[in-house]
């Protein structure tokens, strides 16, 4: 079965510092892979996705990602956070899971602070 | 904007009673999705249907959980009897079905059903 790893479970920055966020997954065959965000209150949204062509892709406010297959990673990042950035992000991965299906699998999560 | 509807937006239930939740996906979807996730977790998939098949429920406590789909619309989850480590967030999605050749499988979660059960 898939699985995805993020690496931090909370991280907390003053805004204008960079964000990176890891994510890794485990699956050896065609994925799309998104990073979704959760602000206080409210329900999932997605920030960005990748299914094919460039690695580096771009999303909502200000966030990237990038897609490295070697490493079977899709960190996101964002050069200067802001206080409204305070949110949950998750990555998810889609992929083959047999039997004619796809699965949709989350990570736990990592919690971003941002102290104005 | 096309959007997932769930109802309740809430819901406590004193434990051992039933309780179901709603799930009217975006239109043409026909891939829907019920998670769950509790409280500084990620959400977890309990059941996928593809139109009103179920494809997996690998995870889904089968004893006392059932979800149906029953014209490849809407859906509905119901947990008979309800046990107090059921209260979490209960969330539903839809996608486009990428076994049809649709690249963007992209998910489109509704507010969810947050479950207390006392």
């Amino acid at each position: 079965a898939q699985s995805v790893s993020q690496h931090n479970h909370h991280v907390i920055l003053s805004e204008a510092a960079s964000l990176e966020l890891g994510c890794n997954y485990s699956y050896g065959g065609t994925v799309n892979l998104f990073w979704y965000v959760q602000y206080p209150g409210q329900h999932l949204q997605l920030l960005l996705k990748y299914f094919s062509g460039d690695p580096l892709v771009k999303g909502i406010k200000g966030f990237e990602a990038e897609f490295i297959k070697s490493k079977f990673s899709f960190n996101l990042r964002k050069p200067s956070v802001q206080w409204s950035d305070t949110a949950e992000y998750f990555c998810a991965v889609n992929a083959y899971s047999g039997a004619g299906s796809y699965q949709l699998t989350f990570g736990k999560g990592t919690k971003l602070s941002v102290i104005p | 904007e096309a959007e997932v509807a769930q109802s309740p937006r809430y819901k406590i239930t004193e434990k051992s009673q039933a309780v179901a939740f709603w799930c009217d996906p975006i239109s043409g979807h026909a891939t829907l999705y019920w998670y769950r996730q509790i409280l500084g977790q990620g959400p977890e998939l309990l059941v996928q249907f593809q139109d009103e098949s179920v494809v997996d429920d690998s995870q889904l406590p089968k004893d006392r959980f059932s979800a149906e789909r029953l014209k490849g619309v809407d859906s509905t989850l119901k947990i008979q009897p309800a046990e107090l480590g059921d209260s979490a967030m209960y969330l539903c999605a839809s996608s486009l079905d990428p076994r049809t050749g649709y690249t963007n499988t992209e998910a489109f979660f509704g507010q969810g059903t947050r479950l207390t059960v006392v």
